[in-house]
């Protein structure tokens, strides 16, 4: 049973930069989730995605974008990057269930590194 | 408004059992995770309490105290590999998205 799979595993660009990472969930699940993680931090909502479209959005800009395919995997886009965009993404795959809250299961993350 | 409260680092030595709490504070409260994490990899699920008490989970336990917005991890008979970063999260208030805590880095030496 195949998890949540990341790629790549690790990218370097440079400040105004555009930068594609993609995800596909754990098999059965349906929801999926995309952090960053900085150096020595916990891991911070991006948005997620569920039935195709973005349901919910943390605290960041318009720069990140994402999208969701309907194989249930998952795009998240980053235009102009800057320095401080430096950081672990993570994407974290879950089964949508109105009863109970389901645990997300995590990628091994891609790091992005900006110089 | 969502803050979560933890330990940065904590030391242990082998065999030994160690305590990491965690504090919250949050508008509406869909259960709390704790995450293990290992340096360079992706957190991995631990626990899960959304009702008080305490879930063992063979040498894992987590305890909740929803009244007190307070948490704990419970690590017994510390091996090597549990060396690595112990995240508390919560649910945001829809019940969708976890908000992390910054993680405790706990080194386990022999």
């Amino acid at each position: 049973d195949a998890g949540v799979t990341q790629s790549p595993t690790h990218l370097i660009k440079t400040r105004g930069q555009q930068v594609t990472l993609r995800c596909s969930p754990k098999s059965g699940h349906d929801t999926v989730s995309w952090y960053q993680q900085a150096l020595g931090q916990g891991p911070q909502f991006i948005f997620q995605y569920y039935e195709e479209e973005e349901r919910q959005r943390g605290n960041f800009p318009d720069r990140f974008s994402g999208h969701q395919f309907p194989n249930y995997s998952s795009e998240l886009n980053v235009n102009a990057l800057l320095l401080g965009d430096s950081a672990l993404y993570l994407c974290a795959s879950s089964l949508r269930d109105g009863t109970v809250n389901q645990p997300q299961h995590f990628g091994d993350g891609t790091r992005l590194s900006i110089l | 408004g969502q803050n979560i409260d933890q330990p940065t680092e904590m030391t242990a030595t082998e065999g030994a059992i160690v305590q990491i709490n965690c504090t919250y504070q949050t508008s509406g409260f869909n259960g709390l995770f704790w995450y293990q994490q290992h340096a360079g990899e992706a957190p991995t699920f631990l626990s899960y309490n959304v009702l008080d008490g305490l879930e063992e989970k063979g040498r894992f336990s987590s305890f909740l105290s929803r009244s007190k917005g307070y948490s704990y991890l419970l690590l017994k008979e510390l091996q090597m590999k549990d060396s690595a970063s112990y995240l508390c999260a919560v649910f945001n208030q829809a019940g969708t998205a976890l908000i992390f805590g910054k993680g405790t880095t706990l080194s386990v030496s022999s």
